[in-house]
């Protein structure tokens, strides 16, 4: 079954305290994006990824992190998290970034930073 | 640069009500238009989608039509059920995909 998988679904967490939201896919997709959604704004994109080793700012990337070692793999990287990164994250992938297909997306990390 | 913008929301209608959610988009080229929904608890899923001008999409019920001349996908369904409550997203797809704010739909029993 073709699916995007993330961990954890929730997360409470304190200022200051790094963590790393996981995200797979196994549809050997290119391209991987991280999106953060809030009340009003929608959802915005934080990082994207064409490919292995190929990551890229999107919208809102301050206080973030990625990196992309493995095609399956895109974990997001919060080194000192803040109240205001209290969020619910999604990671999606598509096949490349130009494609007129679907994206897929991982269920959601709901995370509350304290 | 590329956008999307589509009613605000929330959204309240009766059961079996006739449903509008308007959406609009600025690209350049020429982009494939989505729908996706959000049930509560959930990550979004595709509704149906669009790949050029007067394209429609279909799917449980709900369309909606790829306008080129007025640059709208605006969602559409007959009759709502209470299951069809739920966040919609209008979404473009040229480069990375960009999403509106979504809409919140609400149908009371």
């Amino acid at each position: 079954e073709a699916q995007v998988t993330q961990n954890p679904r929730y997360l409470i967490t304190v200022t200051g305290k790094k963590l790393t939201v996981t995200c797979s896919q196994n549809m050997n997709h290119e391209y991987m994006s991280w999106y953060r959604q809030d009340p009003g704004l929608g959802l915005r994109q934080i990082y994207y990824s064409m490919n292995v080793e190929v990551t890229d700012k999107g919208d809102v990337p301050e206080g973030y992190k990625v990196s992309r070692k493995e095609k399956r793999n895109f974990p997001l990287i919060l080194e000192s998290p803040s109240p205001n990164q209290t969020s619910l994250y999604f990671c999606a992938s598509t096949r490349d970034r130009g494609d007129r297909t679907e994206a897929f997306f991982g269920q959601g990390t709901r995370l509350t930073v304290v | 640069g590329d956008s999307v913008t589509q009613m605000e929301g929330p959204v309240t209608l009766s059961e079996e009500a006739f449903l509008t959610i308007n959406c609009t988009y600025t690209a350049t080229g020429y982009p494939s238009l989505f729908w996706y929904v959000q049930y509560p608890g959930e990550g979004l899923q595709l509704l149906l989608k669009a790949t050029k001008a007067d394209d429609k999409g279909s799917n449980k019920g709900f369309e909606a039509t790829y306008r080129k001349e007025t640059t709208s996908f605006h969602l559409e369904k007959g009759s709502v059920q209470v299951s069809d409550s739920a966040v919609y997203f209008c979404a473009l797809s040229g480069s990375g995909i960009i999403f509106g704010k979504g809409t919140r739909l609400h149908i009371l029993p």
